[in-house]
């Protein structure tokens, strides 16, 4: 079974400056999507960025770009130019591509990042 | 382009009751999961619907149940309320043939007393 973990439970960075979550998540399958999704206290969850196993290519999405190291299987969000709307609870979470119409996410325990002003 | 709707946001239940949760998808999606996250955790998956069925299931016992309604819409239902099904119920849309991702609602707080 495929499990998925975020080792630091909160972080903390000031305003304008670069912070970087980890993840780590392990799994025998070779294909497969990792996600990082933001839970902001209104509890809705946002999708922050995508990642397929199968592009060597880091993504990026404007300040957020991940670290992707598949033979690691390490997934590290970092956020640049850190913002206080960035305060949230961040997941990491995995999908197979395998398991009928819709694979089903498996989330880390999540990271509580603050943003000091 | 409406998004995930749930209702409704809080919910108060006495242990034994039954609940029902409802979700509409974001438009133009035709699979509904539903998730359970505790406090202080990750959500957990409970199961997923597409074309009226149940296609996947997580860790969850008989009495938690679901349905899927034409429109794509989606009920979950828990029957025999326990204290330990207070959390947040979270359900999520996708496109069976589209991207990966799925898009959240804003969830549904349910406190079992």
């Amino acid at each position: 079974a495929q499990t998925v973990t975020q080792s630091q439970p909160e972080m903390s960075v000031q305003e304008a400056e670069t912070v970087t979550l980890s993840c780590t998540y392990d799994t025998s399958e070779s294909d497969y999507y990792l996600f990082w999704y933001k839970q902001p206290p209104s509890r809705q969850m946002i999708l922050v960025i995508r990642q397929e196993a199968y592009k060597q290519q880091n993504a990026t999405e404007n300040r957020f770009s991940v670290n992707f190291q598949k033979a690691a299987k390490s997934f590290s969000l970092k956020i640049s130019d850190s913002q206080l709307g960035d305060a949230a609870m961040y997941f990491c979470a995995y999908r197979s591509v395998r398991g009928g119409s819709q694979g089903n996410l498996i989330f880390g325990k999540g990271t509580k990042l603050s943003v000091k002003p | 382009d409406a998004g995930v709707t749930q209702s409704p946001t809080h919910l108060i239940k006495t242990r034994g009751q039954q609940v029902t949760l409802r979700c509409s998808p974001k438009s133009g999606h035709d699979t509904v999961s539903w998730y359970q996250q505790a406090l202080g955790q990750g959500p957990q998956f409970i199961f997923q619907y597409y074309e009226e069925e149940e296609r996947q299931r997580g860790n969850f016992p008989d009495r938690f149940s679901g349905h899927q309604f034409p429109n794509y819409s989606s009920e979950l239902n828990v029957n025999a309320l326990l204290l330990g099904d207070s959390a947040l119920y979270l359900c999520a849309s996708s496109l069976v043939l589209g991207l990966p991702e799925q898009y959240f609602g804003p969830g549904t707080r349910l406190t079992v007393t």
